[in-house]
């Protein structure tokens, strides 16, 4: 089925380790993006991606690293987790940087 | 730099009466408009979209918007309210003729049904 699919849709980890979140897409959209949604806080952009091989850090990058290897593909890696990185997170996709993205179903991380 | 403020983070409405959840942008350029809603435990899904056609949208589940450039807004509303429209409404802008970084979000409006 075409769309975006976010995995796993929920994750438990400990402060410390680190912890992958996978983004996959079907529609070969040159854009990808990252967000996290807090509670008062709306959603952050944390990295975006123009095309393969091409990443820009966006609002909230610290802490986290991405990678954009394959079109269809936008690991989230964050590689010492802390207990402020408890938080939904969601991948979209873009056709072009200003027109509408479409969103995955979200990962719900928490950290304790 | 653009930005979106949405007024109000939560918005209660009885079921039937007319839905108002408000939205002003600043850009400088002719801005791309959306608004998203998130139903609990789901991604965002697109309502509707202007794109500096038709200042008047029209999107899912009866919902329409305006863009007023003099305003600077982007109200969204809903003749009559119905149980499934609780959800939370994010109003978004991206910038026309580029914006490697994807749209700028609202922080969102709860919209509760009060039956």
């Amino acid at each position: 089925d075409a769309g975006i699919t976010q995995s796993p849709r929920y994750k438990i980890t400990e402060t410390g380790r680190q912890v992958t979140l996978m983004c996959h897409q079907t529609w070969s959209h040159s854009y990808m993006f990252w967000y996290r949604q807090d509670l008062g806080h709306g959603l952050r952009l944390i990295y975006y991606s123009a095309a393969a091989d091409i990443t820009d850090k966006g609002e909230v990058p610290d802490g986290y690293v991405v990678s954009r290897s394959k079109t269809e593909n936008f690991p989230l890696t964050l590689e010492s987790a802390t207990r402020s990185q408890t938080s939904v997170y969601f991948c979209a996709s873009s056709e072009s940087g200003a027109t509408e993205a479409f969103f995955g179903q979200g990962t719900r991380l928490t950290v304790v | 730099a653009q930005s979106v403020t949405q007024l109000g983070s939560h918005v209660s409405v009885s079921e039937g009466a007319l839905v108002l959840l408000r939205c002003n942008y600043s850009s400088s350029v002719p801005p791309y408009l959306f608004w998203y809603v998130q139903y609990p435990n789901q991604g965002l899904q697109l309502l509707l979209k202007y794109t500096s056609a038709a200042t008047l949208v029209k999107g899912i589940n009866g919902f329409e918007a305006e863009f007023k450039k003099s305003e600077t807004s982007f109200h969204l509303t809903k003749p009559s309210a119905h149980m499934s429209d609780a959800a939370e409404y994010f109003c978004a802008v991206g910038r026309a003729g580029g914006g490697a970084d994807g749209l700028t979000f609202g922080k969102g409006t709860h919209l509760i049904i009060q039956p």
